[in-house]
């Protein structure tokens, strides 16, 4: 069975300051991984995905994220953070293509100035 | 990518009663996904809705609960029966591109 564990449910930096957000999984298949963000009263976002090409993954606003296949890990970086990018991040696993996703719990990114 | 609408955004509802929530999509897609966000919480997958086959239930989720309708390609609808406060939730309709899922806004659903 597929899984995914965020490390840290909660995570805060200052602005302009590098984040990283962590991000394991485990999976009988060769994954599929996203990384989605949910601002506060908004839909879910793609920020990139891995999808068994590239190992480092670059997404939008400045997001990227490396596949790691021997620590099973997919961790998302930035090297600057906004105050913009404070949100909920959510680490997902796919079943295979168009199939079920498996939502990591979250891991809410808070900004200070 | 997918333009995905859902209708209502949020609704507050009283108990016993029910709600039809509306999907919509800007392209013709095979399969689209119902999820709940309950308060705090990550996403759970409902159901799976494939047009002109019945949904397929997650464990833990059932048609009685949760009928779903998929006339089309391109639109879909998650009914929450008989709610009662638990169902208080963001319910949110997903559609698969190739490997990739893209979701709608959310309907957000308070019940008294």
């Amino acid at each position: 069975a597929q899984s995914v564990t965020q490390l840290d449910s909660h995570v805060s930096v200052s602005e302009g300051t590098p984040v990283l957000l962590r991000c394991n999984y485990s999976s009988s298949y060769s994954p599929s991984l996203f990384w989605y963000v949910q601002h506060p009263n908004k839909g879910l976002q793609l920020l990139l995905k891995y999808t068994s090409a590239a190992t480092l993954v670059k997404g939008i606003n400045g997001f990227e994220a490396e596949f790691k296949k021997s620590e099973t890990s997919f961790h998302l970086t930035k090297p600057s953070a906004h105050m913009s990018d404070a949100a909920e991040y959510f680490c997902v696993v796919s079943e295979g293509k168009g199939g079920k996703l498996i939502f990591g719990q979250g891991t809410e990114l808070s900004v200070k100035p | 990518s997918a333009v995905i609408s859902q209708k209502p955004s949020r609704d507050i509802c009283q108990r016993g009663t029910s709600l039809t929530i509306q999907c919509q999509v800007d392209s013709q897609v095979t399969m689209m996904f119902w999820y709940r966000q309950q308060p705090g919480q990550s996403l759970t997958l409902i159901a799976t809705a494939n047009q002109g086959s019945e949904a397929t239930y997650e464990s833990g989720f059932v048609i009685d609960k949760f009928p779903i309708s998929r006339p089309n390609l391109t639109f879909s609808t998650l009914t929450v029966s008989n709610m009662s406060p638990e169902d208080s939730s963001i319910y949110l309709c997903s559609v698969a591109l190739g490997e990739t899922q893209y979701f709608g806004p959310g309907t957000r659903l308070l019940v008294l």
